[in-house]
């Protein structure tokens, strides 16, 4: 079965700082990979996503993702944290083949100022 | 753009009773899809659809229904509520249901079940 797993369910920086959010997935074929971004009281839009070529994926609102299979993780990252980055975060995948999108739990992240 | 609409906003439910919750989307997408979120859980797949006319289980569907009639609709039914389907469900539509497709979600409809 596939699993996805986000390790801390709260992460905390300062604003300007490195964003660093975890992502492992359980899988020996390597799936679609996603990261959902959640706003308060709002719906999720997609940051960005893998599914196949080059393994750094660049998103929206200057986050980026690497896939990296010998790891099985997808994390995310952004340079310089602003303010506006609180938010829920969630990472998911799609086994190739599949439909089904599981999510992981989710990790919150806030911005101190 | 509208996207996705669902409604209501949020609801206050007795435990037995009947509910839908409503789901349209005006971007002719051919599947839709039905979440809910629960703290510490993440989003867990409800019930699909993968085109008019054709459903199919989730993760999470019992206690729940659905239909696809058409493109647009994709309503969501508690037959008999229970205090456990407290939650907040998110709708979202992909073009085509592909397992590559970016999915599109709703503002999402919270549900609180007494």
């Amino acid at each position: 079965a596939q699993s996805v797993t986000q390790l801390g369910s709260h992460v905390s920086v300062s604003e300007g700082a490195l964003v660093l959010l975890r992502c492992n997935y359980s899988s020996s074929v390597p799936p679609y990979l996603f990261w959902y971004v959640q706003y308060p009281n709002q719906g999720l839009q997609l940051l960005l996503k893998y599914t196949t070529g080059a393994t750094l994926v660049k998103g929206i609102n200057g986050f980026e993702a690497e896939f990296k299979k010998s790891e099985t993780s997808f994390h995310l990252t952004k340079p310089s944290a602003h303010m506006s980055d609180a938010a829920e975060y969630f990472c998911a995948v799609t086994p190739q083949g599949a439909q089904k999108l599981v999510f992981g739990q989710g990790t919150r992240l806030t911005i101190n100022p | 753009i509208a996207g996705i609409t669902q409604a209501p906003t949020s609801q206050i439910l007795a435990a037995g009773r009947r509910m839908t919750l409503r789901c349209t989307q005006d971007m002719r997408h051919n599947a839709m899809y039905w979440y809910r979120q629960d703290l510490g859980l993440g989003l867990r797949l409800i019930h699909y659809s993968n085109t008019a006319g054709t459903t199919g289980k989730g993760e999470v569907p019992d206690g729940y229904s659905v239909s696809r009639a058409n493109t647009d609709d994709f309503p969501l039914t508690l037959a008999s509520a229970v205090p456990s389907q407290t939650s907040v469900y998110f709708c979202a539509s992909s073009v085509s249901g592909g397992a590559a497709d970016t999915q599109y979600f709703g503002p999402g409809t919270r549900l609180t079940v007494l």
